[in-house]
């Protein structure tokens, strides 16, 4: 079974502009969490999605954003870039949602570099 | 709400010597424990998880962790390590809604 994907790998943007994200889940898993890990910060819990709804959210500006399609597949997006959103975001998908009976898979991560 | 303290951000240890990465968490709840691993480059990967039952917990590649109620802990040990444990390790807590990290410690394991 194949793993999480993630595209693109790799993005540079220069700050005020706006990015796109994308995340396929593990066939079979409906949720799908974001992540945004930073040196010292750790992984910090962005949304998670299950079959196409915003479940839960983190504490983050309104500059981000996602949204899940009937396959699972997810997005976010990031509008009106600022040096501080370079980081690495990480996509997690399992079956059921959070928890620990779902156990969470992630995905290697785009890292995102702001100019 | 839950948190997570990882209480070093860094750890160096010489090939085939113990070491012990500290996990100590706070919540009003039950919750569940783990550790994950990140190689560099490399996604998060599920080393061992604690749900219920025995407190002490094994993973495949001789990593153990023990989890403490009074003292709210979980460390993680091993009591040889390998070059190849190399990588950044997370502990994280959950309840039935969200997981929390912490922030990290990155292990380096010297020839």
């Amino acid at each position: 079974k194949a793993g999480v994907t993630q595209t693109p790998r790799y993005l540079i943007k220069t700050r005020g502009q706006q990015v796109t994200l994308s995340c396929s889940p593990i066939s079979g898993h409906r949720s799908v969490s974001w992540y945004q890990q930073t040196p010292g910060q750790g992984l910090q819990f962005l949304f998670e999605y299950f079959s196409e709804t915003q479940r839960n959210k983190g504490n983050f500006p309104g500059r981000f954003s996602g949204r899940q399609f009937s396959n699972s597949r997810s997005e976010m997006n990031v509008s009106t870039l600022e040096l501080g959103d370079s980081a690495l975001y990480l996509c997690a998908s399992s079956l059921d949602g959070q928890g620990a009976y779902n156990e969470q898979f992630f995905g290697p991560g785009t890292r995102l570099t702001v100019l | 709400a839950q948190s997570v303290t990882q209480l070093d951000s860094q750890v160096p240890v010489f090939e085939e010597a113990p070491v012990e990465l500290r996990c100590n968490y706070s919540s009003s709840v039950s919750v569940y424990l783990f550790w994950y691993v990140q190689y560099p480059n490399q996604g998060l990967q599920l080393l061992l998880k604690y749900l219920s039952g025995s407190t002490l917990v094994e993973s495949i590649n001789g990593f153990e962790a023990e989890f403490n109620k009074s003292q709210t802990s979980f460390h993680l040990r091993k009591p040889s390590v390998h070059i190849s444990d190399t990588a950044e390790y997370f502990c994280a807590v959950s309840s039935t809604v969200q997981f929390y990290f912490g922030t990290g410690t990155s292990l380096t394991v010297i020839p």
